[in-house]
C-alpha cells in the first residue's frame, strides 16, 4: 500500500516551458487535492477534485490546469512556467470532503529559471 | 488576511518536557481543526484533529485543546522526544470543508533537544 505518490520528485524548468506533475493514490479515495508550499508559508490549495472527471479551483489556481481522468490519478499541468511558480507541490487525497484527514504525498520540488 | 495564524515560527524544548504549540483563527465558521507534522523533504502527516463540538481530544502523547470563544487551539506534546522535532501545521475547515479547502497556518518549527 503505497498511499499517495508523486512524480517527479524534482524538476528544473525554464520560463515558458510546460510540464505535468502526476499524483497517484491507491486508497480508493474520491477526493484529491493539489497544494503549493512556499518558504515561510502554509500550504495553499491550487485545485481539487471531488471525483473522477471533476475538478474545481482552490485558493491559487491561476497558471495551473488539472485533470482527473481516472479515480486514482490527479494531474497538475503548468502550460507556461513562470519563476513565481517555483515551489514545492504536494498532492493529497481523502476519503471524505471535510471532517477527515487528508493524506499527503512526498512532494515535488519545482524550480523555474 | 491570514485566517489561521501560528505566531511562533519556532519553539525549542528540552526532551521530556511539555511542548505547547499555539494556533489562532479568525473565521468563526471554522468547525474542524487538524494538526499536521512535517519532516524535511517529506509530505505532511496527520497528527490529531478536533471538532468544534469538543474542547479536547487526546491521542497518546498528543492532546489538542480548543477554545472557541477565544478562537484559539493548542497542541500539547507530553513528554517531548527528539523525534518530535519537525514543523507543525495547524489547519482548519468550515462547513464540513464543503469546498474541499483546508486553511493552513504557516507552521511552527519544533526542536526537541536531548
Amino acid at each position: 500500500n503505497a498511499g499517495v505518490t508523486q512524480t517527479p520528485k524534482f524538476r528544473v524548468l525554464k520560463t515558458g516551458q510546460s510540464m505535468t506533475l502526476l499524483c497517484a493514490q491507491d486508497m480508493n479515495h474520491e477526493y484529491m487535492y493539489w497544494y503549493r508550499q512556499d518558504p515561510g508559508m502554509g500550504l495553499r490549495l491550487i485545485h481539487y477534485s471531488v471525483g473522477e472527471g471533476t475538478t474545481a479551483k482552490g485558493e491559487v489556481p491561476d497558471g495551473y490546469n488539472v485533470s482527473r481522468l481516472k479515480k486514482q490519478n490527479f494531474l497538475l499541468g503548468l502550460e507556461s512556467a513562470a519563476p513565481s511558480q517555483t515551489s514545492v507541490y504536494f498532492c493529497a487525497s481523502s476519503y471524505l470532503l471535510g471532517y477527515n484527514e487528508q493524506f499527503f504525498g512526498p512532494g515535488t520540488r519545482l524550480t523555474v529559471l | 488576511d491570514q485566517q489561521v495564524k501560528q505566531n511562533s515560527p519556532s519553539l525549542s524544548v528540552q526532551e521530556g518536557r511539555i511542548s505547547i504549540l499555539n494556533c489562532d483563527y479568525t473565521n468563526s465558521m471554522f468547525d474542524y481543526f487538524l494538526w499536521y507534522k512535517k519532516y524535511p523533504a517529506e509530505g505532511p502527516t496527520f497528527l490529531i484533529s478536533i471538532s468544534s463540538i469538543k474542547d479536547k481530544n487526546e491521542d497518546g502523547r498528543f492532546t489538542v485543546f480548543l477554545n472557541k470563544s477565544a478562537k484559539h487551539l493548542s497542541l500539547h506534546i507530553v513528554p517531548s522526544q527528539p523525534g518530535d522535532s519537525a514543523v507543525y501545521f495547524c489547519a482548519a475547515s468550515d462547513d464540513g470543508g464543503s469546498q474541499g479547502n483546508l486553511i493552513f497556518g504557516k507552521g511552527t518549527k519544533l526542536s526537541v533537544k536531548p
